[in-house]
């Protein structure tokens, strides 16, 4: 069955420093979202990506975040400047059709800013 | 804006008993969807069930069915026969009908199955 797949699953960087974080969504998939959850916390929406540019995107995500689709398979999460509050998981989802279709999400990237 | 309310923290269940984990929601949308997701402590988000507005009858997936409320914006989950391997977090879910529309979740429920 085919899946949403991100890498790397942990990455510890330093403060100040910028992480580019990768997905590879479902590969007939056309929408694409970015979601963060902090420990113990709920999911929160982070932004979403249809024909190659931003839809819609949160409070959360702001000029320190920037997403790409460098090719036709992959689905990137940069973070310019870390701070220690971007520590979280982050998810990937894709899905077909937008709208009500279910997401599929990745297994999530840890990101630990120390 | 639309609003998730899961009012149970955590919840703890006898094996094979069935368990209802609630969620209302609030909307001033006519089309949207309701989803839940179960994530245990590996931490991956596994979707478990889909419920549309307009759906008239309640959503099912083999053990998991979605008891839909509309008019009291409820959307609960109950898991028949509860097993081990149901211990996880839950979160409810909604999303609208736009194109590329985000999935906002509830603060979820932590269900703990005694064996």
């Amino acid at each position: 069955e085919p899946e949403v797949t991100q890498t790397p699953s942990h990455q510890v960087t330093q403060m100040g420093q910028e992480v580019i974080l990768r997905c590879v969504p479902i590969s007939n998939h056309l929408y694409f979202y970015w979601y963060r959850q902090i420990l113990g916390q709920k999911v929160e929406f982070l932004v979403s990506f249809y024909n190659n540019e931003i839809s819609e995107k949160s409070e959360i995500f702001d000029d320190q975040f920037s997403v790409e689709r460098p090719d036709g398979s992959n689905f990137t999460l940069k973070i310019r400047s870390t701070k220690l509050e971007d520590s979280a998981m982050y998810f990937c989802a894709s899905n077909l059709a937008g709208g009500t279709h279910e997401q599929y999400f990745g297994p999530g990237t840890r990101l630990t800013v120390t | 804006a639309q609003k998730i309310t899961q009012t149970q923290p955590g919840m703890f269940v006898q094996e094979k008993e069935a368990v209802t984990l609630d969620c209302t929601y609030d909307t001033s949308d006519q089309s949207y969807g309701l989803f839940w997701y179960k994530q245990p402590s590996s931490g991956e988000m596994i979707f478990l069930i889909y419920q549309g507005s307009y759906d008239e009858q309640n959503a099912t997936e083999g053990r998991y069915s979605l008891n839909f409320q509309k008019a009291r914006k409820s959307a609960n989950l109950v898991i028949s026969a509860s097993q081990l391997g149901d211990s996880a977090m839950y979160f409810c879910a909604w999303t609208g009908y736009s194109s590329a529309s985000k999935i906002i979740f509830g603060s979820g429920t932590r269900l703990s199955i005694r064996p």
